[in-house]
């Protein structure tokens, strides 16, 4: 049992490229959330699922996309990177209702 | 507008004594509370949580307390202990669309 698996650990992109990092679950968890940290900011919530097949946007989703085919993986995608995306990245899963997320050990993010 | 605020950024306390973290929220829809762990280079764990129904969780030396009324809870960490010393964020979940909302977090530092 790998709990949440995030790839990459690191990356470093040039400001428009584009990139997906990758978030596994085999926990059978229904939903997945993908959050940033920044100094000073804490996590701040970018998408967020809650079932295969169906996404909704979080705080921060502007340039980022996501996309949920099967309930274990959850991508997220940098369509063109800035270096305002700069920063770690998490995903995160849980089952529905009140109970906390279960979180990935992160891909730190510099975009040069 | 931030909806769950940690106002300390970082906060000191001598080995053995009290830790206490306060957070404050905005959003009456919170209808359940976190509190997670952060060591450096690692995701989030999570520690405690509470549900608005009631105003007390206790599990080993941490205990939380939730006042409705004034919007805030607090999570109290006795004795603190030098493996303590991370960055514990607070946390709330919207019942309406079961997205979890992070405040930026608090640095406990034990000191010997």
């Amino acid at each position: 049992n790998a709990g949440v698996t995030q790839t990459p650990k690191f990356q470093v992109l040039k400001t428009g490229q584009s990139m997906t990092l990758q978030c596994a679950q085999d926990m059978n968890h229904e939903y997945m959330s993908w959050y940033r940290q920044d100094p000073g900011m804490g996590l701040r919530l970018i998408h967020y699922s809650v079932g295969a097949g169906i996404t909704d946007q979080g705080e921060v989703p502007n340039g980022y996309n996501v996309s949920r085919s099967t309930t274990e993986d959850f991508p997220l995608r940098l369509l063109s990177a800035a270096p305002s995306q700069t920063s770690v990245y998490f995903c995160a899963s849980k089952v529905g209702g009140p109970y906390g997320y279960t979180f990935g050990s992160g891909t730190r993010l510099t975009v040069v | 507008d931030q909806q769950v605020k940690q106002n300390s950024p970082s906060l000191s306390v001598q080995e053995g004594r009290i830790s206490i973290l306060n957070c404050d929220y905005t959003n009456s829809m919170f209808d359940y509370f976190l509190w997670y762990k952060k060591y450096p280079a690692e995701g989030p764990t999570f520690l405690i949580s509470i549900s608005s129904i009631k105003d007390k969780n206790e599990d080993g030396r941490f205990t939380v307390f939730l006042n409705k009324s004034a919007k805030h809870l607090s999570l109290h960490i006795v004795p603190s202990q030098p493996g303590d010393s991370a960055v514990y964020f607070c946390a709330a979940r919207e019942d309406r669309d079961d997205k979890i909302i992070f405040g930026k977090g608090t640095r406990l530092h034990i000191l010997p």
